[in-house]
């Protein structure tokens, strides 16, 4: 099984460019989520999907987009990136995040310039 | 205040060694607790659950103190691949998501 996979797997924006970050699970999972993670800050929560056809903001939405595309996928979308927005995205999903934590996937480096 | 916090490090410690990590939350509603390993460039993997009752997995420990509010993982024996972050999570009984803490770097030295 592929469990989580994320492309892609680096990327370098210009300022006010956008992009779409995929993410597909294989897992038959109904919950996915959008991390980033910066040095010193940890993973913080950007956007979330309980469940297919659902979305809720994080800790840091502003400046994303995301769309639950169905069961399987889950994008995050940068539609004017900012330098802030350099960092390393992380996909996950699970069945029961209280029961089960998390399944990761293997991240998206992405520079804004 | 931070909602999940623990100590930074570095951890540097030799091989063989007992080393453990203690991890604080705030947030008393919280219902699951668990421990991601991170290793460089990677991303995190779980560790283990922690259960109220405690629970061990081979060489690692992790222990439950609701009332006081923290989480600790203990490594015994400590292998040079042991060399991770460390990150604690929480996840509360009403919402379906996990707050991490920044995570504790640990390095096992020779």
């Amino acid at each position: 099984n592929a469990g989580v996979t994320q492309t892609p797997k680096f990327q370098v924006l210009k300022t006010g460019q956008s992009m779409t970050l995929q993410c597909a699970q294989d897992m038959n999972h109904n919950s996915m989520y959008w991390y980033r993670q910066d040095p010193g800050m940890g993973l913080r929560l950007i956007y979330y999907s309980a469940s297919e056809g659902t979305t809720d903001k994080g800790e840091v939405p502003n400046g994303y987009n995301v769309s639950r595309l169905n069961k399987r996928e889950f994008s995050l979308r940068l539609e004017s990136a900012a330098p802030s927005q350099t960092s390393v995205y992380f996909c996950a999903s699970s069945e029961s995040a209280q029961t089960y934590g998390y399944t990761f996937g293997s991240g998206t480096r992405l520079t804004v310039v | 205040r931070k909602e999940v916090e623990q100590d930074p490090g570095p951890f540097n410690v030799p091989e063989g060694a007992t080393v453990a990590f203690n991890c604080t939350y705030s947030n008393s509603a919280s219902q699951s607790f668990f421990w991601y390993r991170q290793d460089c460039r990677k991303e995190p993997k779980l560790l283990m659950s922690v259960y109220s009752s405690g629970n061990e997995d081979g060489r690692f420990t992790a222990q439950l103190n609701r009332a006081s509010q923290y989480i600790s993982l203990l490594i015994r024996d400590s292998k040079l691949s042991d060399s991770a972050t460390y990150l604690c999570a929480v996840a509360y009984s009403s919402a379906s998501k996990i707050i991490f803490g920044s995570g504790t770097r640990l390095s096992i030295r020779p």
